[in-house]
């Protein structure tokens, strides 16, 4: 992957609410999209991930999906709890580029 | 599972001294990398080693900066001298599966003075 631009750069919800963070990616043979939670102080932590041939995948509260066509790809959090909290990463890898691209990161807060 | 080990979290030094950085992956992980991370660059890939052998350091800023994995165990980033600029965030993660499924560790939070 060569650059992958992340929105939005905040994101404020009420508790119960559901958050919707998108990424978009260049590179048409990218084939692995993970997403990272960070919370502060902490490393980050893998949440869920998809792959190419996979166009949704769901883990609880959170989901993923992917459109190839478009080339962008969403996390879904529904039923948002002050412990989601935190900054988001979306990043990608294949293609001409096999390293792991980074997004810029959403910082998601949930109100209570 | 301990998850990765980074030491130690917090390091302060002053402008010309060496830092050594550490990090214990998960067992039987056979992939390790080396990221940075600030505010005005997000998180950068330095280094990436596969069954202990250096595959990628194009991210490597310069010769100040080296790295090493003696073993699957255990890996070092070392700069010297640092300057201010290194101050960063410093994480090491691992990786079963090659550049798919990393798991970061906690984190070095170094200061250059």
């Amino acid at each position: 992957g060569e650059n992958v631009e992340q929105h939005p750069s905040t994101l404020s919800v009420q508790e119960g609410d559901s958050a919707v963070i998108k990424c978009t990616y260049s590179d048409s043979a990218s084939n692995y999209f993970p997403w990272y939670k960070q919370e502060l102080g902490k490393g980050p932590q893998l949440i869920i991930d998809i792959r190419s041939n996979v166009g949704e995948k769901k883990d609880q509260r959170i989901a993923v999906t992917l459109n190839k066509t478009a080339k962008h790809f969403s996390l879904h959090i529904t039923e948002t709890q002050p412990e989601d909290s935190a900054v988001y990463f979306c990043a990608e890898s294949g293609g001409s580029n096999y390293k792991l691209t980074f997004g810029k990161g959403t910082l998601l807060t949930v109100n209570p | 599972d301990a998850g990765v080990i980074q030491s130690p979290r917090h390091e302060v030094t002053e402008m010309g001294q060496e830092v050594t950085l550490r990090c214990k992956p998960i067992s039987g992980h056979n992939s390790l990398f080396w990221y940075r991370q600030t505010m005005m660059r997000g998180l950068e890939l330095l280094i990436y080693f596969n069954n202990n052998v250096p595959i990628d350091d194009s991210g490597m800023p310069e010769d100040r900066f080296s790295a090493k994995m003696p073993n699957a165990s255990f890996s070092t980033l070392k700069i010297q001298p640092s300057e201010p600029r290194d101050s960063a965030v410093y994480f090491c993660a691992s990786s079963p599966l090659g550049w798919e499924t990393q798991y970061f560790g906690p984190g070095t939070r170094l200061l250059v003075l």
